[in-house]
């Protein structure tokens, strides 16, 4: 089955606290990003990558980090996790750049 | 990208026709109108995209307007399990930004 696989799907985590959430697709698709959603903010782009070891920022990149050294796998990397990274957190996939896109069933991050 | 304009909430009866509109009277050309819905905190969730003609999948149907000023999402037979958050979104197909841009949408509130 198309999916597209993050992990973990919730987390509650401290201040400062390095994180990683994994996001793994198996369409074989060129472009993945990442997206927060905010109440009353909708979703926004943080980071994304077009292919293998291409990554660019999107509208909300400070204090993340992502990296793509396989075509399956785009790690969201928080350095130093703060309570204004609480959110929802989104992985999408995409054939192409402006094709239809596949998204993840979320991530719950908490940071206290 | 063009900026849509949907309503904030609609009802449907189960089983009937769900027809949610959109507006974007200032999309470009070359811009395609894409449908997505999100079921509670869930992924979002592709539905249909089209460019001028009207379109039809398995899902549901995409009635663009002669002069593309405004479309319509048509679920031919609601179920309860369409109640969803659907954003219409309009942008370049083959751009070189690939970020999706989600307005409020229409909250779909189908209803036995």
């Amino acid at each position: 089955e198309a999916q597209v696989t993050q992990n973990p799907r919730y987390l509650i985590t401290v201040t400062g606290k390095k994180l990683t959430v994994t996001c793994s697709q198996n369409m074989n698709h060129e472009y993945m990003s990442w997206y927060r959603q905010d109440p009353g903010l909708g979703l926004r782009q943080i980071y994304y990558s077009m292919n293998v070891e291409v990554t660019d920022k999107g509208d909300v990149p400070e204090g993340y980090k992502v990296s793509r050294k396989e075509k399956r796998n785009f790690p969201l990397i928080l350095e130093s996790p703060s309570p204004n990274q609480t959110s929802l957190y989104f992985c999408a996939s995409s054939r192409g750049i402006n094709t239809e896109a596949f998204f993840g069933q979320g991530t719950r991050l908490t940071v206290v | 990208d063009a900026k849509t304009t949907q309503p904030t909430s609609m009802d449907c009866a189960e089983g009937r026709a769900a027809n949610l509109p959109c507006n974007h009277s200032t999309i470009s050309g070359n811009e395609y109108v894409y449908w997505y819905r999100q079921i509670h905190s869930q992924g979002p969730q592709y539905i249909i995209h089209g460019l001028k003609n009207n379109e039809t999948n398995e899902m549901a149907s995409l009635i663009i307007t002669e002069d593309r000023k405004s479309s319509t999402l048509i679920l031919p037979h609601a179920t309860l399990r369409d109640t969803a958050v659907y954003y219409c979104i309009v942008r370049v197909a083959g751009g070189s930004q690939g970020n999706l841009i989600f307005g409020k949408g229409t909250k779909l509130s189908v209803k036995p």
